[in-house]
Order: C-alpha cells, then sequence, then structure tokens
C-alpha cells in the first residue's frame, strides 16, 4: 500500500533548538505529499505541500526521492510551534494521512 | 468567507436516534469531504464529493449517510450509530479532487451513548 510513515509519536525541544520531524513514503512513482499542522483547539490546516517549495512559518521541506522521505525542518523553534504536525500524501484521489507526531516546544 | 463551517459542534445521541451534521462552505470549491478522527489519530476519510456527486466512499457502513445538496453543502445523516462511532467528524473542502490544498472545519464532537 502506498502509505507515509511518521517513526516518532512525540519530540519535545527547548525554545530555539532545531526541529526535524520525520516523514518517510512508500510509493514508486511521484508523490504529492503534505504537511499538515493542527494547534490546540483550532481546526487541521495545510503547513507546506512539496510542490511549492517554500517556507511556511520558518518551516521547510524537501523530498528527497533516495532517501524517499520529506522530512520537516526549522532550524529555531518557537514556543507557538506546539501542535500535532500530520505528513500526508495524494493518492488515488485521496489524502492519506501518517499517524501524526506531537511537537512540544519548551520555554 | 475562505472558512468550512460545521454545526453543530457537539452532539450527544443515543443508539436508537437519527441526527444530521451539516458542513458549508462558500470557497467556491467543487469538492467536499468527510472524515472520521478518533482521539490521538489521524483523520480517516469517509467520503468524497466532486461537483456534487459521491466519487469515493471508502466501505462506510450505511448507519451513515452522505448527501450534498448543493456545492455549498454537505450532510451526514446519521442513524442507528454504535458508540464505537463517537469520534470528532470533520468537513473539508478543495477546489478539485486533484491535490489541492484542503480546508477543514473545525469539526462536530459526536457521542453515541
Amino acid at each position: 500500500a502506498q502509505r507515509v510513515t511518521q517513526p516518532e509519536k512525540l519530540l519535545s525541544v527547548f525554545k530555539g533548538a532545531p526541529v526535524e520531524l520525520k516523514c518517510n513514503y512508500s510509493y514508486s512513482g511521484s508523490p504529492e505529499l503534505f504537511w499538515y499542522v493542527q494547534y490546540s483547539r483550532q481546526r487541521l490546516q495545510l503547513l507546506l505541500r512539496h510542490i511549492s517549495r517554500e517556507s511556511i512559518k520558518g518551516f521547510t521541506a524537501d523530498l528527497n526521492k533516495g532517501e524517499t522521505s520529506f522530512h520537516l525542518k526549522k532550524p529555531f523553534a518557537q514556543e507557538e510551534d506546539s501542535a500535532m504536525y500530520y505528513c500526508a500524501n495524494w493518492v488515488n484521489s485521496k489524502l492519506t494521512f501518517g499517524k501524526g507526531i506531537t511537537l512540544s516546544v519548551r520555554p | 468567507d475562505t472558512e468550512v463551517t460545521q454545526t453543530p459542534k457537539h452532539l450527544v445521541m443515543g443508539m436508537t436516534n437519527k441526527k444530521s451534521l451539516k458542513c458549508e462552505q462558500h470557497m467556491g470549491h467543487r469538492a467536499m469531504y468527510w472524515y472520521k478522527q478518533k482521539a490521538k489519530k489521524p483523520p480517516e476519510l469517509m467520503f468524497v464529493y466532486s461537483y456534487e456527486k459521491l466519487s469515493i466512499n471508502e466501505s462506510v457502513p450505511s448507519r451513515f449517510s452522505p448527501e450534498c445538496p448543493n456545492s455549498s453543502l454537505l450532510n451526514l445523516h446519521l442513524h442507528a450509530l454504535q458508540p464505537e462511532d463517537s469520534a470528532l467528524y470533520l468537513c473539508a473542502s478543495s477546489e478539485g479532487t486533484s491535490f489541492y490544498e484542503q480546508y477543514f472545519g473545525p469539526g462536530t464532537r459526536l457521542t453515541v451513548t
């Protein structure tokens, strides 16, 4: 099955520390990959999509076809980055989410 | 208006009740979705509507019945639910059914007693 895998459930860092949220995919073609974020008491929203190659709120994600990865990175974490992050891929007209990772940024 | 709205926010229903969830968007999106999200789990796709026609049903039990009366509205009719159906039900919309950004509503928290 074509899926995304988020190997970690929780990442806890101090403010100012670098962040890397891991996402691996299993897809033989050209994947359509996304990162969605859900802040506490807020709706799920798109953070990044790989085809746009842009930086949102200081986050970037590069598609690495060799490693089949789409890790989300930020050089200096902020407390307001604390949230649940989902990697997702678009396959067969459906958006399928990974299990998600909780990012906790401590002051 | 760039939001997806959902009503009600919370719903408690018995196993013999009939209720409906409502979703609305006025962004001109032609695709609308229902997802089910259990606590600490990712959203799971239930139904996809494209141009007001049901295009995907992820083998959802018939006690869940979707309806798309027009391009702005999406309903989910509930009947004879089970306690395990208790979850957050999310509606989303997108410009089309390709890999467009999906805009999510805040969800309806459903509890089946």
